[in-house]
């Protein structure tokens, strides 16, 4: 079955660290690969996808995620963590021409100054 | 301001007595869907609809009904709700899936929690 894995439940970072939030699918056909971001009380953000080329992908606020084919990993990254990026991320992934979004349960960072 | 609206954003109900969460995008976007969030779980889809007059079940249908008779809404009906189905619920819409094959972003409301007793 298709799935999404954020093995990671919360994440720890100091302010100005590099920060990484990990990310793997099921290996099946070629994915269309998001992030997402939820601060408290509001819905997702869109954060960053990946299609196709540039395994190195750029989004908002200075977030990056890289996209591994063979580990079949697509992790979110920061060079410097800011507190205001604490927050609960989501990676999604959506099989091409398929109508659903499968969703990871989450991993909640929390950057401390 | 291109947003996802959705009504109520909190209700507190009992076993048994119908309900429609509204769900209303101003972006005349083709895709929309219905996700529940649960501690542990994440975000499960629900339904989802590819354009006016087409519905299909996400991952948890059971216990819900939608309608899409207009492209800008998408309610989500539960005729009977019970105690397992109080979450927090968001509606998202997004361009076709069928437009550059499916990498469109999704756009969210900002979530109605459903407390059923």
């Amino acid at each position: 079955a298709q799935s999404v894995a954020q093995p990671e439940d919360q994440v720890n970072v100091a302010e100005g660290n590099p920060l990484t939030v990990k990310c793997t699918y099921s290996v099946s056909g070629n994915p269309y690969l998001f992030w997402y971001v939820q601060y408290p009380n509001r819905g997702l953000q869109f954060l960053l996808k990946y299609i196709t080329g540039d395994n190195l992908v750029k989004g908002s606020y200075g977030f990056e995620a890289e996209f591994n084919k063979s580990q079949t990993s697509f992790h979110l990254k920061k060079p410097s963590a800011l507190v205001s990026d604490s927050a609960l991320y989501f990676c999604a992934v959506r099989w091409r021409s398929q109508g659903n979004l499968i969703f990871g349960k989450g991993t909640k960072l929390s950057v401390k100054p | 301001e291109a947003q996802v609206t959705q009504n109520p954003r909190y209700l507190i109900t009992v076993t048994g007595k119908k309900l429609t969460v509204t769900c209303s995008q101003n972006m005349n976007h083709e895709y929309m869907s219905w996700y529940r969030q649960d501690p542990g779980l994440g975000l499960r889809q629900i339904y989802y609809s590819m354009n006016v007059e087409v519905t299909d079940k996400g991952d948890v249908p059971e216990g819900y009904k939608v309608s899409r008779k207009e492209k800008r809404n998408f309610p989500l009906i539960l005729e009977s709700p019970s105690p397992n189905q109080t979450s927090l619920y968001f509606c998202a819409s997004s361009l076709s899936i069928y437009d550059r094959g499916g990498n469109q972003p999704q756009h969210f409301g900002d979530g109605t929690r459903l407390s059923i007793l």
